[in-house]
This record gives C-alpha cells, structure tokens and sequence, in this order.
C-alpha cells in the first residue's frame, strides 16, 4: 500500500524565517515518483516539483530546496526567507509506476505573517 | 507549466438539478484525466480515473450513476453531478497529465454550492 504522511497540520511562521515542511511516504514499489503541489488561498493546485526515486540529488530552485532520503523515506520541503505569498497549504503526493493514482498527503497549512 | 481550465470556478445550483463540469487541457494532449473532490481543510480525495475514449473507473465509495464523467476527448473531460442534495456541496478538482508517472497538472477547481 502507498502512504504518505504530513504530520504538520499547521506551521505558522514570521516573514523571512525559514521553514521546513516534512513529508514521509510509504511504498513497496522500487521505482516511484513524489511531488510537491503548492494551494494557494485561490484554490488552484500548483505543482512545484517532481522526484523519481532513482535520483536522490538535492534540489535548489530559488527560495526552494528539496531534500530526498531514501533511507528515511522522507522528501522535505525548505522555503528559505519566506514571504507572506508563500501563504498557502503544501500537498506532498507519490505515485508508484504502473499505477494512475497520485496518492496525497492531508497537507500543511502555512501561514507567514509580515 | 502545462495549463488546464476548469470551468465554471462558481456554481450555486438548486437541489435535484444537475450541474456539468468541464476540464480542458489547453496545451497538451491529456491521455488521463483525474477528478478529486476537497473538503474544506481537508486533502483532495481522488473521485475517479478517466481515459479518453473508455468508461471511467471510480474509487470505492464513490456513485458512477451521481458522478458521471466523460472523457471525449485527449483534451476535454466532464463531471456532472447529477440529482445534486447539499451535501454534493463541496470544491472539485481535475487533472490531466500527458502519461503515467509525470507531472498531473490541475485546473482552477469548482466550488459547487448545492441549496
């Protein structure tokens, strides 16, 4: 079966603090991807980011940072110097090859005040 | 990104009606289409699957006959809550993405409010 947990209902943070957002996931597939969706206030989901599991390198893209640990089954997600926009509740989703579902997290609602 | 639109974003509709959610994918051919339903605070709950040209496959729990979805098209997907109560009253997303295992890229959502 594939899982995947938030286990941070609600982070609330003040402008240009770093946060951290945790996401650890269960699966019994070897090849799998997971995925970062940012939901604004607005609704729409925006995706950030997608991992597959054969590549646990870093990533940097801005004030964004993933950081993928097999060993631990984690993919956590770091906004660095946050900013009020970045106000908004972050989904981590895994999907295992061969299967059409995305499997979502409940979620983390963060909020960063000015 | 790729761009899906979702139409309409607001529906207010009079129980026992039926309301048609359209999904489009405006850049892309989408050779699957996902339909989730939100609750408020909650995570998306995936509705059902759909594959152009093939019936839809649902999730347990969920009415094929209340919630039918066509999928006519690689670019067009519909919902339509059929015989619509109040507690149909809830936010619907779809989905589309190109092929298995890649990005799913999602449209607006629909806040469907059934009186």
């Amino acid at each position: 079966a594939q899982k995947v947990t938030q286990a941070q209902t609600e982070i609330s943070v003040v402008e240009k603090e770093d946060v951290t957002l945790d996401c650890v996931y269960e699966t019994r597939d070897t090849t799998y991807y997971l995925f970062w969706y940012k939901q604004p206030p607005s609704g729409e989901l925006v995706f950030l980011i997608r991992r597959n599991s054969f590549d646990e390198q870093n990533e940097i893209s801005g004030r964004y940072s993933w950081n993928f640990q097999k060993s631990t089954s984690s993919f956590n997600f770091t906004i660095t110097a946050s900013q009020v926009v970045d106000s908004a509740v972050y989904f981590c989703a895994l999907t295992g090859r061969g299967t059409d579902k995305l499997i979502f997290g409940t979620g983390t609602r963060l909020q960063v005040f000015p | 990104g790729a761009v899906v639109s979702q139409h309409p974003s607001r529906v207010i509709c009079k129980s026992g009606t039926s309301v048609k959610i359209e999904c489009r994918s405006l850049d892309f051919q989408a050779t699957t289409m996902f339909w989730y339903r939100q609750f408020p605070k909650k995570s998306l709950m995936l509705m059902a699957t759909s594959n152009e040209g093939s019936k839809a496959t649902y999730e347990q729990g969920v009415e094929k006959d209340k919630f039918l979805i066509n999928h006519a098209s690689l670019t067009l997907s519909t919902l339509t809550v059929t015989s619509a109560h109040p507690e149909d009253s809830s936010f619907y997303i779809c989905s589309a993405r190109r092929q298995a295992n890649t990005e799913a890229f999602f449209g607006q959502g629909t806040r469907l409010t059934v009186v």
